[in-house]
């Protein structure tokens, strides 16, 4: 079974803070993705990558990066944290498409308070 | 942007059968259909998926129109333990558009 890990499923950090999210699967997967999930918002793409030190911005990367250094982690980094980005967190993976598409696997998620 | 409209929210009978709606006009021909499901406080677990036939797994079945428009998931004999936020997505693989999924309640 595939599995995505998430190092935290609560975290409470203060304004200012820097934060560090972090992902990992044990498939081989190619392509990971961070998301946060809002009440009445749904699931946000906020950055994804699709290969070692590649990235790619989502629909809400601003005030977030990510780093890729090795194929199995996926880190989510808010520089500077602030109340807005109370949320949960979820991490994804799903490898390569080659014209046979796959299912994209979740971690439980990291629920984030910034306070 | 939104790819899918779904309804927000929707009951369904206990043993009853589920039918969740999901309009994509918008759909290019390299774009699968997705379904997704998120019970509270887990991550999204992957239903079913199809391009042009429609396609049955042991959770669901879905059925896609012949202009591929727009789809509907169907839970043979829904349980309350189907109760969940429901998301259709269309994609060519390598990203998904959750968007807010429809909220399905199964009532005893």
């Amino acid at each position: 079974d595939v599995k995505v890990t998430q190092s935290s499923r609560y975290l409470v950090k203060r304004t200012g803070e820097k934060v560090f999210l972090e992902c990992v699967q044990d498939m081989d997967h190619e392509n990971m993705f961070w998301y946060r999930q809002d009440p009445g918002l749904g699931l946000r793409l906020i950055y994804f990558s699709y290969d070692v030190k590649m990235k790619e911005k989502g629909d809400i990367p601003e005030g977030y990066s990510v780093s890729r250094e090795k194929k199995e982690r996926f880190s989510l980094i808010l520089e500077s944290a602030s109340t807005n980005q109370t949320s949960m967190y979820l991490c994804a993976s799903i490898p390569r498409g080659t014209g046979v598409t796959y299912e994209q696997y979740f971690g439980p998620g990291t629920r984030l308070t910034v306070t | 942007d939104a790819k899918t409209t779904q309804p927000t929210s929707m009951d369904c009978a206990e043993g009853r059968a589920a039918n969740l709606p999901c309009n994509h006009s918008t759909i290019s021909g390299n774009e699968y259909v997705y379904w997704y499901r998120q019970i509270h406080s887990q991550g999204p677990q992957y239903i079913i998926h199809g391009l042009k036939n429609n396609e049955t797994n042991e959770m669901a079945s879905l059925i896609i129109t012949e202009d591929r428009k727009s789809s509907t998931l169907i839970l043979p004999h829904a349980t309350l333990r189907d109760t969940a936020v429901y998301y259709c997505i269309v994609t060519t693989g390598n990203q998904f558009y959750f968007g807010t999924g429809t909220s399905l309640t199964v009532i005893p």
